[in-house]
């Protein structure tokens, strides 16, 4: 079975500052890794995602993620926040095989302060 | 129109009721899946669903019920509705091969008094 951490429930950063939010997952088999973004009052949509290649993984609206398998983590970053990117981020895990449903974080709500 | 399409949006109902929350997709996905979210827990899967004739418990199953009635529509049921299931409900899909991305709908908000 496989699980999520998210390390940070709630960070505030204030407009253009850089952002990190963290994502740590544990599993016994090759893992599939999401990062979704729930804006106000909406469902889910997916930010960006790591499947296999290249470690480092480009989103939309300027995110990006870096798969890190000896730190089993799988941290999102960017470079400059906007008011708009204020939302709740949820990173998910599901096994390579996908007979198991995607496993969610609990969520890291970004409050971006003008 | 959406991809994936929740009925009702929003309902308020008694403790007691028996409610319906539909879903319906027209993405062509085998997988549908049923998930509750409440603030500081994130997403917890109720049940899902890989194809019409197989039906899959989640890990908060209990007090809820679901029936695949066709490839496109997949309905959770609350029996007896407490204030404990007063939360947002959300139905997602997915494709049958793949990576399995997730497709959610927007959302349900069931408010149990």
């Amino acid at each position: 079975a496989q699980s999520v951490t998210q390390l940070d429930s709630q960070v505030p950063v204030f407009e253009e500052a850089p952002v990190e939010l963290r994502c740590n997952y544990s599993s016994s088999v090759s893992v599939y890794l999401f990062w979704y973004v729930q804006y106000p009052n909406q469902g889910l949509q997916l930010l960006l995602k790591y499947l296999s290649g290249s470690t480092l993984v480009k989103g939309i609206n300027g995110f990006e993620a870096e798969f890190n398998k000896s730190q089993t983590s799988f941290h999102l970053r960017k470079p400059s926040v906007h008011i708009s990117d204020t939302a709740e981020y949820f990173c998910a895990v599901s096994s390579v095989s996908g007979n198991t449903p995607l496993v969610f974080g609990k969520g890291t709500r970004l409050s971006v302060i003008a | 129109d959406a991809d994936v399409t929740q009925t009702p949006r929003n309902r308020i109902t008694k403790t007691g009721k028996r409610i319906m929350l539909e879903c319906s997709q027209t993405k062509g996905h085998d997988r549908m899946y049923w998930y509750r979210q409440d603030p500081g827990l994130g997403l917890r899967l109720i049940y899902y669903s890989f194809d019409v004739k197989d039906i899959n418990k989640g890990e908060i199953s209990d007090g809820y019920s679901v029936s695949r009635q066709a490839q496109a529509k997949f309905s959770l049921s609350l029996e007896s509705a407490i204030p404990n299931q007063t939360a947002l409900y959300f139905c997602a899909t997915s494709g049958l091969s793949g990576i399995r991305e997730l497709f959610f709908g927007e959302g349900s908000r069931l408010t149990v008094l």
